[in-house]
């Protein structure tokens, strides 16, 4: 089936710092991607979507100058958490899908801001 | 927008005994409703999906049924086993491709 990796999977960082997360699709070429926020034991919010080449859609409520989403290629798109604070910590996730395919989810990437 | 209602958020199962979640939708423009199960420290695993097209659909021990005139959904496990302890997702979207929103989640253990 198709496969969603995404990178690291766990990451530790100082507040302040900016955090790169990569999503790749490996298996097929995603038209669009999306961005997910999930904390302990909560449901996954949606946080931005993402098409290859153009700029990406934000959810009400979400800054879209502290989560800066890149879509360069159909098979990679990246998120990046700028300025990183405590209440930044949680469970990120990405999805990927391509024409009439499902959502297909990445492992989440874990970020802990200390 | 859209907004998903999922009930119960815990269910708890005698192993081989049937489970049942239920899922509400607020926009009837919606299309598509695909049910994920996550299992910890993972990322959510699609385990079937309905079109507003079709009133049920059958996997093996799974099923999904859809009423869209009264806009809610329900996922049965049948014969339910120790590895079908997870945390299962409803969602709810305009299609495939198009984003889709989340119910607040089910937590089924399955009790030997």
């Amino acid at each position: 089936g198709a496969v969603v990796s995404q990178h690291p999977s766990w990451v530790i960082c100082k507040s302040g710092t900016s955090v790169k997360i990569e999503c790749r699709s490996l298996d097929f070429q995603a038209t669009t991607m999306f961005w997910y926020r999930q904390f302990p034991k909560q449901s996954l919010m949606l946080m931005a979507t993402s098409n290859e080449g153009s700029k990406a859609t934000y959810e009400q409520g979400v800054e879209k100058d502290k989560f800066l989403i890149n879509h360069a290629s159909l098979t990679l798109s990246t998120l990046t958490v700028t300025s990183a604070h405590p209440e930044d910590s949680s469970f990120y996730i990405c999805s990927a899908t391509s024409g009439n395919q499902p959502q297909h989810f990445g492992d989440g990437t874990r970020l802990s801001i200390l | 927008g859209e907004n998903v209602e999922q009930h119960p958020s815990t269910l708890s199962v005698q192993e081989g005994d049937s489970a049942v979640i239920k899922c509400t939708y607020s926009d009837s423009a919606s299309n598509y409703f695909p049910w994920y199960k996550q299992e910890l420290g993972k990322g959510p695993q699609l385990i079937i999906d309905i079109r507003s097209n079709v009133g049920e659909k059958k996997d093996q021990r799974i099923a999904v049924t859809l009423n869209k005139t009264a806009k809610h959904f329900s996922l049965h496990i049948t014969e339910t086993q120790p590895e079908d302890s997870a945390v299962y997702f409803c969602a709810a979207g305009l299609g495939r491709d198009d984003k889709i929103i989340f119910g607040k989640g089910t937590r089924l253990h399955i009790l030997p």
